[in-house]
């Protein structure tokens, strides 16, 4: 079955501890994105990436980090989490112009 | 920069009525246009999409017309049920970053049996 994966579905931790949330498709896409999820903003776009090893900020990207070592896996890297990261994390992948295949969600709380 | 822009919810409906929701959009060059549909505790699922001007998108009972000269990609359904809410998000695709997508802010949909 044609699918992305998060892990953690659900976290909560305190600020400045750090925290990855990881993210795999088994489509073979080799565009990937991370977005977050707030309400009344909709979605937007942490980070992106077209394929491995080339990553590359999307629009909200401060205090955030990815990596691209391998095309199935696309982690989310928050190195020193603040309150204001406490969100609903989305991974999605796609073969460019068409779908994007969204994961299940990862609900982060930063206390 | 590309832009969507949603009507506010929420939308409250009784079951078998109509539903419109309004997406307008701002881009330049031609994107694909999205609907995607996000149920209670769910992720995001595509309900359908257009790639090219006057495409008409459907799934489900809904329906969106690509209107390139009004900029516009209203979702319709012709008689809602309860199973229907849920929050729906119009986007768009921007090709120029190999198809990342610029959501409006969604509408979320309530159905009363």
């Amino acid at each position: 079955e044609a699918q992305v994966t998060q892990n953690p579905r659900y976290l909560i931790t305190v600020t400045g501890k750090k925290l990855t949330v990881t993210c795999s498709q088994n489509m073979n896409h080799e565009y990937m994105s991370w977005y977050r999820q707030d309400p009344g903003l909709g979605l937007r776009q942490i980070y992106y990436s077209m394929n491995v090893e080339v990553t590359d900020k999307g629009d909200v990207p401060e205090g955030y980090k990815v990596s691209r070592k391998e095309k199935r896996n696309f982690p989310l890297i928050l190195e020193s989490p603040s309150p204001n990261q406490t969100s609903l994390y989305f991974c999605a992948s796609t073969t460019g112009r068409d779908t994007q295949y969204f994961g299940p969600g990862t609900r982060l709380t930063v206390l | 920069g590309d832009s969507v822009t949603q009507m506010e919810g929420p939308v409250t409906l009784s079951e078998e009525a109509f539903l419109t929701i309004n997406c307008t959009y701002t881009a330049t060059g031609y994107p694909s246009l999205f609907w995607y549909v996000q149920y209670p505790g769910e992720g995001l699922q595509l309900l359908l999409k257009a790639t090219k001007a006057d495409d008409k998108g459907s799934n489900k009972g809904f329906e969106a017309t690509y209107r390139k000269e009004t900029t516009s990609f209203h979702l319709e359904k012709g008689s809602v049920q309860v199973s229907d809410s849920a929050v729906y998000f119009c986007a768009l695709s921007d090709l120029i970053r190999g198809g990342k997508l610029i959501f409006g802010q969604g509408t979320e949909l309530s159905v009363k049996p």
